[in-house]
């Protein structure tokens, strides 16, 4: 079983629209969740942490469910440059080393 | 913020040959460096957990003998493929935790060995 899963979509939404994506990890003992912005053929860039208040940061909301090691990303009025794959990231075993998941690749059409 | 320097950002080799990769930590040290490796359509694999002054960490399946890293000083870790293969074509990114900063990833590498 893969540490960190995701639906790798495409997911194509019109823009304006409401996208969701989730993703589930293994390793019950993760301390840290993120989702990272990765564009074609560059290094990710950090999105934001996931806190398990869940947390808001202008149309992106992330959520963390503890019990069900659940991790959401819901994104908002949907602009044409939110199109990129959306990678799922969980602290991993050694301590500070990430684990990825694979991502999920979304495209917004005009 | 922290930045992460990482060169080259494209390299074509001929199989057999070494290819070189560093990082460099440009306004912070990094005591420790992470490097990854993507496949198309697959996630970032942890291939190695680099500390300075000390041998690397290799995950699973990595052969420490084939991916020889050096982190000799606080701002410098270096990933070099040796007799690189086709099979080794991928993309190579480094990572380095900087404190207060978070995770800081170096711009990637990406090797094609024809």
């Amino acid at each position: 079983r893969k540490e960190v899963e995701q639906d790798p979509g495409p997911f194509n939404v019109p823009e304006g629209a409401t996208v969701a994506f989730n993703c589930t990890y293994s390793n019950s003992a993760s301390q840290s969740f993120f989702w990272y912005r990765q564009d074609c053929r560059k290094e990710p860039k950090l999105l934001m942490s996931v806190y398990s208040s869940g947390n808001e940061d202008g149309r992106f909301t992330a959520q963390l469910n503890r019990a069900s090691q659940y991790i959401s990303l819901l994104i908002r009025d949907s602009k044409l440059s939110d199109s990129a794959t959306y990678l799922c990231v969980v602290n991993g075993d050694s301590g500070y080393a990430l684990n990825f998941g694979k991502g999920t690749s979304l495209l917004v059409t005009p | 913020g922290a930045v992460v320097s990482q060169h080259p950002s494209r390299v074509i080799c001929k199989s057999g040959t070494s290819v070189k990769i560093e990082c460099r930590s440009l306004d912070f040290q990094a005591t420790t460096m992470f490097w990854y490796r993507q496949f198309p359509k697959q996630s970032l694999m942890l291939m190695a957990t680099s500390n300075e002054g000390s041998k690397a960490t290799y995950e699973q399946g990595v052969e420490k003998d084939k991916f020889l890293i050096n982190h000799a000083s606080l701002t410098l870790s270096t990933l070099t493929v040796t007799s690189a293969h086709p099979e080794d074509s991928s993309f190579y990114i480094c990572s380095a935790r900087a404190l207060m900063a978070g995770y800081t990833f170096g711009s990637g590498t990406r090797l094609t060995v024809v």
